[in-house]
């Protein structure tokens, strides 16, 4: 049984360039959560999805960060316009419940560098 | 709002040494308390998972407690090794499994 799988595991992108972060959840997972490390910082909450719906962005900036996990395939974090401000891993957990009553499990993360 | 603390922020030790890690948090209203280790540049590894209905979770020489009235939690590592050098971070969910983690205590284990 895979773990969380993200990829890609390190990403450099330009000014103004679109990120694009990949995580697929264990088996089985159907919540997905997304966090951010910034430089020197602790891990920040993001985003929470379950399946075609985002179900609590309260932890994504409002403008050029997007979230999604379809049907079928990965969930995507994008972030358009990229700036050096947005260097930082992004993690991403999937959990069999969103009830708060089961353990995460953590991919190893995608290190953006914005150049 | 649930906060979480770790103290200290950086510990460094002698190889062989026992010690302990600290994590509080504001808000008792817990389903359970997660340790992590993160290795620099790398991901987190879940250490331990205790549960609000037990006190004590262990690991090999890893020990987890958790008072959740007085809204602490400790890991006790046992005959500390240098491959236990590492971040170590807290983590507690809210009814959505939605994380708040510490800042982390850094340990240095030295030779």
């Amino acid at each position: 049984n895979a773990g969380v799988m993200q990829n890609p595991r390190h990403l450099v992108r330009r000014r103004g360039q679109e990120a694009r972060l990949r995580c697929s959840p264990m088996k089985g997972h159907s919540h997905v959560y997304w966090y951010r490390q910034l430089p020197e910082e602790g891990l920040k909450f993001m985003v929470y999805l379950q399946k075609e719906n985002i179900i609590d962005e309260s932890g994504m900036p409002k403008e050029r960060f997007s979230a999604e996990f379809p049907k079928e395939g990965p969930s995507i974090l994008r972030i358009q316009q990229v700036v050096r401000g947005d260097s930082a891993a992004y993690f991403c957990a999937s959990s069999p419940t969103g009830d708060g009553s089961t353990e995460a499990f953590f991919g190893q993360g995608t290190r953006l560098t914005v150049v | 709002k649930q906060e979480v603390t770790q103290i200290p922020a950086a510990l460094s030790v002698p190889e062989g040494e026992n010690l302990v890690l600290n994590c509080s948090f504001t808000d008792s209203a817990i389903y359970n308390l997660q340790w992590f280790r993160q290795d620099p540049g790398k991901g987190l590894t879940s250490l331990l998972l205790i549960q609000s209905s037990q006190r004590e979770q262990t690991s090999g020489r890893l020990n987890a407690s958790l008072d959740k009235s007085s809204g602490r939690s400790t890991l006790y590592i046992a005959a500390s090794q240098p491959g236990d050098s590492a971040t170590y971070l807290c983590a507690v969910p809210n009814t959505a499994s939605k994380l708040t983690f510490g800042t982390g205590t850094r340990l240095q284990v030295t030779l």
